[in-house]
């Protein structure tokens, strides 16, 4: 498997508190996403960077932020984290993508966060 | 928006059964791939295909990309238990943010032993 870290793995938080999850990859791969899982949604993308600092928003970004200071960290925040906002979220890497490559990508273990 | 819609969401086939899950898209495809997700786990990647009328096999699955670029399929000829789990199609388009995949919502595959 890819060298992905997400963390942490679970996280259970009241309404309205701020939420950071954190991606870790040793790839160095320049894209980084991610995504939110929840039932009869399949994945949805909701940020993804292309570079240190170049972050873009994805089909569900809303009440999302990203940062991305090194390459292989990309983190995501929950500004103010709403009972709508409980899913799994994961994040993937890939060497190249948007319309400029057509490279897999490959997932972490994801985050199950829950919001009360 | 650009879409792509996976059938059927669900799928319980007896082991030694074929399977077989569509993808369609709303607009032409540049490529398309296709994940498995375990439950519990992450989706890995299975494979990518790019040409028109495309035909890749692994082992017992046949993966299939349209003359159109706009659907795909996957089959798994005589089903195992170890096939367990959701099948998702992701479709990327041509250019800036259509460049980005967009995943079906997956076919749930169940095998009863």
């Amino acid at each position: 498997d890819a060298g992905i870290t997400q963390s942490p793995r679970h996280k259970v938080t009241e309404t309205g508190t701020p939420v950071t999850l954190r991606c870790h990859q040793t790839e160095n791969h320049r894209y980084m996403y991610w995504y939110r899982q929840d039932p009869g949604h399949g994945l949805r993308l909701i940020h993804y960077s292309y570079g240190v600092k170049d972050t873009d928003k994805g089909e569900v970004s809303d009440g999302y932020s990203v940062s991305r200071s090194k390459t292989e960290d990309f983190l995501l925040t929950l500004e103010s984290a709403t009972s709508s906002q409980t899913s799994v979220y994961f994040c993937a890497i890939s060497e190249s993508g948007g319309g400029r490559g057509n490279q897999p990508q490959h997932f972490g273990d994801g985050t199950r966060l829950s919001i009360l | 928006g650009q879409q792509v819609m996976q059938i059927p969401q669900y799928q319980h086939v007896q082991e030694g059964e074929d399977f077989t899950t569509y993808c369609n898209s709303s607009t032409t495809l540049s490529n398309i791939q296709w994940y498995k997700q375990r439950p519990g786990g992450h989706p890995v990647f299975l494979i990518q295909l790019v040409k028109s009328g495309e035909v890749k096999k692994q082992k017992r699955l046949t993966f299939q990309f349209g003359e159109a670029k706009k659907n795909s399929s996957l089959h798994i000829t005589a089903t195992q238990t170890t096939d367990v789990g959701t099948y998702f199609c992701a479709g990327r388009g041509y250019g800036g943010s259509q460049g980005n995949l967009i995943f079906g919502k997956g076919t749930k595959l169940s095998v009863k032993p």
